[in-house]
């Protein structure tokens, strides 16, 4: 299985801030990662599919980028509704697997 | 719009099975694949299998193989999982997902999540 790798595993931050989470596969997967966003108790939400295909609906403040093993999902302006775990998958192996996740706390 | 509705919490006890359901509406039930996927208390999450509504056709992640069962009901347009042989590693919520549109292994609707408590 192509394992994936997240960092870092949660980080503090501030209304406002740009936020960036790495995600690093164990093998070349092309741009076949998508991001989603989980609040607790809720489920989880599509952000980002393809590496860096905003999905419909979701604020601009978050973009995604990278090719090949390395991955970044940013948050700009932070806001207080994108506190929240968050989690890359890839979508390159029939037998899809995600991330640990990265926890963005106030 | 998109819903996919999931039957209610279950308790089972070790060595048992368990069958959720997930009843689809708002789009058309066999155009596109459905996945299960499950978080346990606290963690991330893990994929179970998949099916394609239109012919049946599944795929499982190995660790499950033998395990897990994925079914369809067009009917209905209902998806099953079952799970057998619970052990307490099993307790977690389980949710259903379905296949964004166009984009392979992309998952862009869920259900409410299932939770499953195996406990003796």
């Amino acid at each position: 299985d192509i394992q994936m790798t997240q960092s870092p595993s949660s980080l503090s931050a501030s209304v406002g801030d740009r936020v960036t989470i790495t995600c690093r596969a164990s093998q070349s997967i092309l741009n076949y990662v998508n991001w989603y966003q989980q609040i607790p108790g809720t489920t989880p939400k599509l952000l980002i599919y393809s590496a860096s295909s905003l999905e419909s609906g979701v604020p601009s403040r978050f973009s995604g980028s990278g090719s090949g093993t390395d991955f970044t999902l940013t948050i700009s302006n932070l806001q207080p509704e994108d506190f929240a775990t968050y989690y890359c998958q890839q979508s390159y192996s029939p037998l899809f697997t995600f991330g640990p996740g990265t926890k963005v706390e106030i | 719009q998109v819903q996919l509705v999931q039957s209610g919490a279950e308790v089972k006890k070790p060595g048992a099975s368990v069958k959720v359901s997930c009843k689809s509406s708002g789009y058309s039930f066999t155009s596109y694949y459905m996945h299960w996927l499950r978080q346990a208390p606290g963690q991330g999450l893990e994929w179970l299998g998949q099916i394609n509504p239109n012919g049946d056709t599944t795929r499982y992640a190995q660790r499950f193989q033998g395990r897990v069962t994925v079914t369809s009901d067009t009917s209905t347009s209902t998806v099953y999982m079952e799970l057998s042989s619970l052990s307490s590693e099993d307790t977690a919520v389980y949710y259903c997902a379905r296949n964004r549109p166009m984009v392979t292994r992309t998952l862009d609707y869920w259900g409410q999540g299932t939770l499953v408590t195996v406990s003796s």
